[in-house]
C-alpha cells in the first residue's frame, strides 16, 4: 500500500510536444506529491509539488495534474526542449513519514 | 533551497577496505537520509535520520552504517568494502516535507 507506480519507464518526445509521465497510489493518507527531476551524474531536485486539495499546479512548462478519486497524479511538460532529457521520479508522503519513490521515467526530447 | 554537499564525488577503492562517505548541510534540517542508486534507476533508502543520535535502517537492507552527532553531518561508513558496493550514493535532507539532495557520491569497488 506503500508503492507509488510510475509509467511509462522511458519516454521519447519530439522537440516542442507534450511529454506526459504519470503514477498511481494506493494510500489515501499521502498528503504531498512532489516531482523530482534528475541529470546524468546530479541528485534529484525538487522540480514542483502538490498536496491533494487541489486539482492542479503549474509552475511554467511543468504541470502536475492530480485525480484524487482514481488515485492517480502525472506530470506534464508543455513544449518540451532538449535541456528537459532527464530522468523523473514522483514521489508521496503522509505526514511526518518518509518519501515513497516511484521508479523513475527516462525522458528523451528529440531536437 | 539547501545547500548540501557530498565527499568524495567520486572514488575507487579496493575490496576489503573501510570507506566513509561524507554528508553535511548548512541549513539546519533535521531530517537526513541516505538513498543507493544504481545510475538511472530506482532510489533505495538505506539510512535516515530525524535528528541528532537518532538513525533508522532503511527499506533496503544495507551493510554500511551510519551516524548524527550534529545536526549538519551524516556520515555513512563502509566497514569493509565489496564489489557489490558499487553504486551512486545520495544524501538528502528535509525540513520537512521537501527533501534535498546533494550531488551523490559514484563508488566504484574493485
Amino acid at each position: 500500500q506503500q508503492q507509488v507506480k510510475q509509467s511509462p519507464q522511458s519516454l521519447i518526445v519530439q522537440k516542442g510536444g507534450i511529454s506526459i509521465i504519470n503514477c498511481a497510489y494506493e494510500n489515501t493518507a499521502f498528503d504531498y506529491f512532489p516531482w523530482y527531476q534528475q541529470f546524468p551524474g546530479k541528485g534529484p531536485a525538487l522540480l514542483i509539488a502538490i498536496r491533494p486539495d487541489v486539482s492542479e499546479k503549474k509552475e511554467g512548462r511543468f504541470t502536475i495534474s492530480f485525480n484524487k478519486s482514481a488515485k492517480q497524479f502525472s506530470l506534464h511538460i508543455m513544449d518540451s526542449q532538449p535541456g528537459d532529457s532527464a530522468t523523473y521520479f514522483c514521489a508521496a508522503k503522509q505526514g511526518a513519514q518518509k518519501l515513497v519513490f516511484g521508479q523513475g521515467t527516462r525522458l528523451t526530447i528529440n531536437p | 533551497e539547501a545547500d548540501i554537499y557530498q565527499t568524495p564525488r567520486y572514488l575507487v577503492i579496493g575490496t576489503g577496505k573501510k570507506i566513509t562517505l561524507e554528508c553535511s548541510q548548512t541549513m539546519g534540517h533535521d531530517k537526513m537520509y541516505w538513498y543507493q542508486q544504481d545510475p538511472g534507476m530506482e532510489l533505495h533508502l538505506i539510512h535516515y535520520s530525524y535528528g541528532v543520535n537518532s538513525t533508522e535502517k532503511g527499506d533496503l537492507s544495507s551493510e554500511s552504517t551510519v551516524s548524527r552527532i550534529r545536526t549538519e553531518h551524516f556520515p555513512l561508513t563502509l566497514e569493509s568494502a565489496r564489489p557489490s558496493h558499487t553504486s551512486q550514493y545520495l544524501c538528502a535532507s528535509s525540513p520537512g516535507e521537501a527533501q534535498y539532495f546533494g550531488p551523490g557520491t559514484r563508488l566504484l569497488v574493485l
